[in-house]
Formats: C-alpha cells, sequence, structure tokens
C-alpha cells in the first residue's frame, strides 16, 4: 500500500533562515509527487509538483523540491522564510496518468508539517 | 474567476439530522472529490467522482453519499448513520482522473 511520511509535524524557524521539510513515500512505480499549503481554516493550494523531467522543481512563493528516487523522498526547500510562510504543509503522492487496476487511483496525502515562523 | 466554491463555510448538524455541502466548480473540470480533514490526520478520501453520473467510493465512504448530475457540481451529504461528522471538510476538481487537483476553501462541519 502507498503510503507518506513527513516526519516532522511542527518545525519553527526564524524569519530570513533557510527551511526543509521533509517528505518520504512508499510506492510502487514511480509516483506523482506534490507539496500544497494550508492556512488556518482555509483549503488548500498548490505549491508545486513533480511530474517527470528534471527531478528539480520550482514553485510558488520561491518554494523548491526535489525528487530523489533513490531516497523516496521529495523535500521541499525555501531559501529564507517570510512570516507570512506559516501554514501547513501537506505532501501527497498519486498514481501516473495511464496507471492500471480499477483499483489503483489514490492521491495519499502525509499528516502534515506545521511551520511557525518567528518574527 | 474560475474556481471551485463551497458552501456554506460553516454547517451545524442536529443529532439523526442529514445534511449536505455544496461544491461547485468553473474550471470545466471532469473529475471531483471530496476530503475529510481531521486535526494531525491529514486528508481521507470520502468519494471521488470521474465523469458525470459517475463516482466511486473512497477510504471511508461510510456514512456518507454523493450525486453527479451535472459536470460543475458534486453534493456531498453526511447522513445519521456517520456517528462522528464533526470535521474539516474538502471540495477538489481536476481536468481528468489522476491529474493535479485544486482545492476549494472547505467546509466546517460541527454537531449540536
Amino acid at each position: 500500500a502507498q503510503s507518506v511520511t513527513q516526519p516532522d509535524i511542527h518545525i519553527t524557524v526564524s524569519e530570513g533562515a533557510s527551511l526543509e521539510l521533509r517528505c518520504n513515500y512508499s510506492y510502487g512505480a514511480t509516483p506523482y509527487l506534490f507539496w500544497y499549503v494550508q492556512s488556518p481554516g482555509q483549503g488548500l493550494q498548490l505549491l508545486l509538483k513533480y511530474f517527470s523531467g528534471d527531478t528539480l522543481v520550482q514553485g510558488i512563493k520561491g518554494f523548491e523540491a526535489e525528487f530523489k528516487r533513490s531516497q523516496s523522498s521529495f523535500n521541499l526547500r525555501k531559501p529564507s522564510v517570510h512570516w507570512s510562510d506559516a501554514a501547513e504543509y501537506f505532501c501527497a503522492v498519486g498514481p501516473r496518468s495511464g496507471s492500471s487496476g480499477a483499483g489503483s487511483y489514490q492521491l495519499t496525502f502525509g499528516k502534515g508539517t506545521k511551520l511557525s515562523v518567528i518574527p | 474567476d474560475g474556481g471551485i466554491t463551497q458552501s456554506p463555510k460553516y454547517l451545524f448538524r442536529k443529532e439523526g439530522q442529514n445534511v449536505t455541502l455544496s461544491c461547485e466548480q468553473n474550471l470545466n473540470h471532469d473529475a471531483m472529490y471530496w476530503y475529510r480533514q481531521d486535526p494531525g490526520q491529514g486528508l481521507r478520501l470520502i468519494y471521488y467522482s470521474q465523469i458525470v453520473n459517475d463516482f466511486q467510493k473512497g477510504d471511508i465512504a461510510e456514512g456518507y453519499s454523493v450525486s453527479r448530475e451535472k459536470k460543475e457540481s458534486f453534493p456531498l451529504t453526511v447522513t445519521s448513520a456517520q456517528k462522528n461528522p464533526t470535521a474539516f471538510y474538502l471540495c477538489a476538481s481536476s481536468a481528468y482522473l489522476r491529474e493535479t487537483q485544486y482545492f476549494g476553501p472547505g467546509t466546517r462541519l460541527l454537531v449540536l
């Protein structure tokens, strides 16, 4: 069964510091990979996604993520955090288009990492 | 503006009552989804629909029902059989199944 692990439940960083949020997945093949961000009481906003090609993916708000197949990881990074980045971040994995199997559809989410930013 | 709307923002349910959450999209997406979010639990899939008049159960469909009569709309009914309905409910859509999902603002359901 596929699974996503975000090992850090809560991270606190100072404004201007660099950030790395970890995501590890278990999946039978190379999946589609996503990072979403959620502000309190709001829906999820897509930050970036990896489908194929360059393993370093650029997203919105200055975020990037690197897909490492050998480590089954898709860590999210930002070189300098802003106070407005405080939110909860979710990693998700899903099957590629064209994957076979009636029961194979599932976008699996990690449990999230809450980011706090110290001014 | 294209997007996904959910209403109401807050919904209160009395014991034994069925309630319906609305989800509308004007993105011309074929696929739509309902998720439940509980604190510290991430998102869990309730139902999804690949196309009009078709829908499939997700991991936690018990106590919920859906319909997909129009491409733009995918309402979720929380029935009285759902014994623990208090949660944040998120609707999403994608151009096709397995494509990138985009989310609505959510509905918070509370039990009186």
